[in-house]
């Protein structure tokens, strides 16, 4: 098992729909877990943090974590074109709790 | 104000050159990571630098990567001799602050091409 999976996609959605990411992780002592989104051509930008269990709500981004499952996803709620881009989730792995990207889930919001 | 600054932003080589790519954070960070990121691999860290040390480097792929960080205004990442292989973006990112080290701001990146 890979140590960070997400759905490769893509996925696409229309606009003002809710996009939903996914994202679980092998390690079970995680403790913080970070979305970041990249824009075709740009480098990846941090969009949300989440350490405990449930929900983080941060304007149309929710982040919901799940420890017990090793879980974490990304809900977009009025998505718009503009959210076109790929969203990549990092979790702290290894004996020096760096950083470990997924794959990414290339996202599509269509007008 | 994070902030970081690459160069150069596009390198072309050929085989066998030897290739330096240039991290500055604007407001000087001691802690510093370099990552690559290519379409088969996705995003992976190479090094990272806390107060101006590499403490975490098993994420390079060979000897003939090597990085530095003389000060906390400036690092450099070098690859001689280059290879095909090593064609991709090459990212650095500094912390965001707030003691949160993982909460990263990345630069904009250097793409290489090796032919």
């Amino acid at each position: 098992q890979k140590e960070v999976e997400q759905n490769s996609g893509p996925l696409s959605v229309p606009e003002g729909a809710i996009a939903s990411l996914n994202c679980t992780y092998s390690d079970r002592v995680s403790q913080s877990f970070f979305w970041y989104r990249q824009y075709s051509g740009k480098s990846p930008e941090l969009i949300m943090s989440i350490y405990s269990n449930g929900d983080k709500e941060d304007g149309r981004f929710t982040a919901q974590l799940n420890k017990a499952s090793q879980y974490v996803s990304l809900l977009i709620r009025d998505s718009q074109p503009s959210d076109s881009a790929t969203y990549l989730c990092a979790v702290p792995f290894g004996s020096a709790r760096q950083l470990t990207f997924g794959s990414g889930t290339q996202l599509t919001v269509l007008p | 104000d994070a902030g970081v600054i690459q160069s150069p932003r596009h390198e072309v080589t050929e085989m066998g050159q030897e290739v330096t790519l240039r991290c500055k954070p604007i407001s000087g960070h001691n802690s510093l990571f370099w990552y690559r990121q290519t379409m088969m691999r996705g995003l992976e860290l190479l090094i990272y630098f806390n107060n101006n040390v590499p403490i975490d480097d098993s994420g390079m792929p060979e000897d003939r990567f090597s990085a530095k960080m003389p000060n906390a205004s400036f690092s450099t990442l070098k690859i001689q001799p280059s290879e095909p292989r090593d064609s991709a973006v090459y990212f650095c990112a500094i912390p965001l602050g707030g003691g949160a080290y993982n909460e990263q701001f990345f630069g904009p990146g250097t793409r290489l091409t090796v032919l």
